[in-house]
């Protein structure tokens, strides 16, 4: 099975810098993405790590350590438009497992 | 179309029921995923397809759910004898495919159920 952990909420003000830690347990692995959630819509893809290293794009970056089964997320400048839920998912073969999210509320 | 759509976007049943929720991916995609999200939660797989056939369906939680996709397109789930621990939103997702730079998955808006 697969276990992911992220924290559950992170506030912030705009223009600051946030990491979102996702630490996971899974039986197989392919890598890791992030998507982002707003409330009431749908889950967005923000990027993809399958290669240890980091990823950027843009204001959003992503890192990967296979050998320690942990990833961050990295917002940059933030802006209030940030303020929304961020999910990591380990891609096991055919799927994607979800964690539980991290909110994150910008303030002015 | 542009992106993946559902229908109804929401439903309201009374427990016993039958309801089937349907997914329009985008048209190039040859995977479909289903997922079950509660809320506050992140989404939870339910099955997938690749075309028409369905390799992986370990997250239903019950034979009371099914999918189907018969011509590799359009998509349904359907919940028999609906409970009230099914009420949850309920979303599709497509990709290209599965090879590596395919795996991309983009989600439609979901279908709110509700069991009453």
């Amino acid at each position: 099975g697969q276990s992911l952990e992220q924290p559950s909420e992170v506030t912030a003000v705009e223009g600051a810098i946030v990491q979102i830690n996702c630490t996971y347990q899974t039986s197989g692995f392919y890598g890791l993405s992030w998507y982002q959630q707003h409330d009431g819509g749908a889950p967005t893809f923000l990027s993809y790590n399958g290669l240890d290293g980091l990823e950027e794009t843009g204001r959003f970056s992503s890192f990967l350590s296979r050998s320690d089964s942990y990833g961050y997320l990295l917002l940059q400048e933030l802006q209030m438009k940030d303020s929304a839920s961020y999910f990591c998912a380990v891609r096991d073969h055919n799927k994607l497992s979800f964690g539980a999210g991290t909110t994150v509320t910008v303030r002015a | 179309g542009a992106g993946v759509s559902q229908s109804p976007r929401y439903k309201v049943t009374k427990r016993g029921q039958d309801v089937t929720l349907r997914c329009d991916p985008i048209s190039s995609h040859a995977t479909l995923y289903w997922y079950q999200q509660a809320l506050g939660q992140g989404p939870e797989f339910l099955t997938y397809f690749n075309y028409e056939a369905q390799p992986d369906k370990s997250g239903l939680p019950s034979d009371r759910f099914s999918a189907e996709r018969p011509e590799g397109s359009i998509s349904t789930l359907t919940i028999q004898r609906t409970e009230q621990r099914d009420s949850a939103m309920y979303r599709c997702a497509s990709s290209l495919g599965q090879a590596k730079g395919e795996e991309t998955q983009y989600f439609g808006p979901g279908t709110r159920l509700l069991v009453l």
